[in-house]
């Protein structure tokens, strides 16, 4: 059990609304992920931290926050949710002890309404 | 855009039989490594093999890599029902991020 969970697990909302997904992390590993998984497109990063207050873009960041204020917490957030963002979005942490292994979160479901 | 594709897009076999699904990507690379996923979870690591290495075993399962290709397989031997799953290439082109395909949806018939 890497130590990783995401919340909320499944959420419906409206386009417009501003949506935060939470990924919590009990390992103080350094580097942590979010991506999006849809069909045909396998997964796709979304933005990565790298220390606290140290981000950066992934392929798909338009439209998507984050931030870091702490080493076990990274957040997603939305702005104004579009139904392009209908999506599942997994959290991941990457192992120190094997440089490159990563351990995901078991998904956030959205709907964009 | 994806840093790894892979190859077919689904397999469908027999118990008993060998699947092999391949990857390729296009920048040059730290490592590349191989994760499954079941339905409705999250995506678990299986098998990391090193740019300077050429072949890795675990278990039923053996990757190979050929960099001058940027290519790589994983067969998985004598399947079973429960292999049935996506499987998933990614490697690190900036040591920082990491990219994946799209999948290989492997299903295995009991």
């Amino acid at each position: 059990d890497a130590g990783i969970t995401q919340s909320p697990r499944h959420k419906v909302t409206e386009t417009g609304t501003p949506v935060t997904l939470r990924c919590h992390q009990t390992e103080n590993h350094r580097y942590m992920y979010w991506y999006r998984q849809d069909p045909g497109h396998g997964l796709r990063l979304i933005h990565y931290s790298y220390g606290v207050k140290d981000t950066d873009k992934g392929e798909v960041s338009d439209g998507y926050s984050v931030s870091r204020s702490k080493t076990e917490d990274f957040l997603l957030t939305l702005e104004s949710a579009t139904s392009s963002q209908t999506s599942v979005y997994f959290c991941a942490i990457r192992s120190m002890d094997l440089p490159g292994e990563l351990f995901f979160g078991e998904g956030s479901r959205l709907t964009v309404l | 855009s994806q840093q790894g594709e892979e190859d077919p897009q689904a397999l469908s076999i027999q118990e008993g039989e060998n699947a092999t699904m391949n990857c390729s990507y296009k920048t040059s690379i730290n490592n590349l490594q191989w994760y499954r996923q079941n339905s409705g979870r999250g995506l678990v690591h299986l098998i990391l093999i090193r740019s300077n290495e050429r072949e890795k075993h675990s278990g039923r399962l053996r990757v190979t890599l050929d960099t001058s290709k940027k290519s790589s397989s994983l067969l998985i031997t004598a399947s079973r029902a429960a292999d049935t799953a996506s499987y998933f290439c990614a490697t690190d082109p900036n040591n920082n991020d990491m990219r994946f395909g799209a999948g290989t949806r492997l299903t295995v018939k009991p």
